[in-house]
């Protein structure tokens, strides 16, 4: 099984709201990834976290807030986003082997997100 | 840093003709290369990968791709395209430290196919 699955598939929001994507997969994956992907454009990394431990963050901005609560999910969690951030928003997990080996990531179907 | 190159944002073939999708990297160490496929308002799916030993790689679907270290090139090919293979195409390279990395994309390529 090498299914990753998020919710909501999709979400509209307003530029106050507070809302939150999940992603869980089972497949024993110890590193989970967030991606952003603007219409037309490839994924762009925004945060990786390794064993629970946000490992990378890409300059985020502070309104995106992720959390790993265990190793099966991931969660994203939105606050005063602009329309720019507008977008689908994937997940994705990996084997963590270790230094120097790089599995292979799996991905989510995404989040598509709407931001009024 | 890593990066890559796909030729062509558009490729457009007759139905059971070759599709070829190209892909260029930079590397400054030997690359773990993939190459994933995305349907409309889906994720990525995992087409194929090189990390190392064959040079040609085979994935799902009838696609393959090879790996050449002196053109710096991984590119992308089936030999019959099928109604099914239309679809945006992204070669990927892979860029880490310690334990931790991400996927660099090129711009990624849409194929069209022509009954």
């Amino acid at each position: 099984d090498t299914e990753v699955t998020q919710t909501p598939k999709h979400l509209v929001m307003g530029m106050t709201n507070k809302k939150s994507l999940k992603c869980e997969q089972h497949m024993g994956h110890r590193a989970m990834y967030w991606y952003k992907q603007k219409a037309k454009k490839p994924p762009e990394l925004m945060f990786v976290y390794s064993y629970e431990k946000l490992s990378i963050n890409e300059s985020v901005p502070s309104r995106f807030s992720p959390e790993c609560p265990n190793s099966s999910l991931l969660n994203l969690h939105l606050h005063a986003l602009q329309p720019e951030d507008s977008a689908l928003y994937l997940c994705a997990s990996s084997q963590d082997r270790g230094v120097g080996i790089q599995e292979t990531q799996y991905f989510g179907p995404g989040t598509r997100l709407l931001v009024l | 840093a890593q990066s890559v190159t796909q030729l062509g944002s558009h490729v457009s073939v007759s139905e059971g003709a070759l599709v070829l999708l190209r892909c260029n990297y930079s590397s400054s160490v030997p690359p773990y290369l993939f190459w994933y496929v995305q349907y409309p308002n889906q994720g990525l799916q995992l087409l194929l990968k090189y990390t190392t030993g064959a040079t040609l790689v085979k994935g799902i679907n009838g696609f393959e791709a090879e790996f050449k270290k002196s053109e710096t090139s991984f590119h992308l090919t089936k030999p019959s395209a099928h109604m099914s293979d239309a679809a945006e195409y992204f070669c990927a390279v892979s860029e880490g430290m310690d334990s931790s990395y991400k996927l660099i994309f090129g711009s990624g390529t849409r194929l069209l196919v022509r009954p």
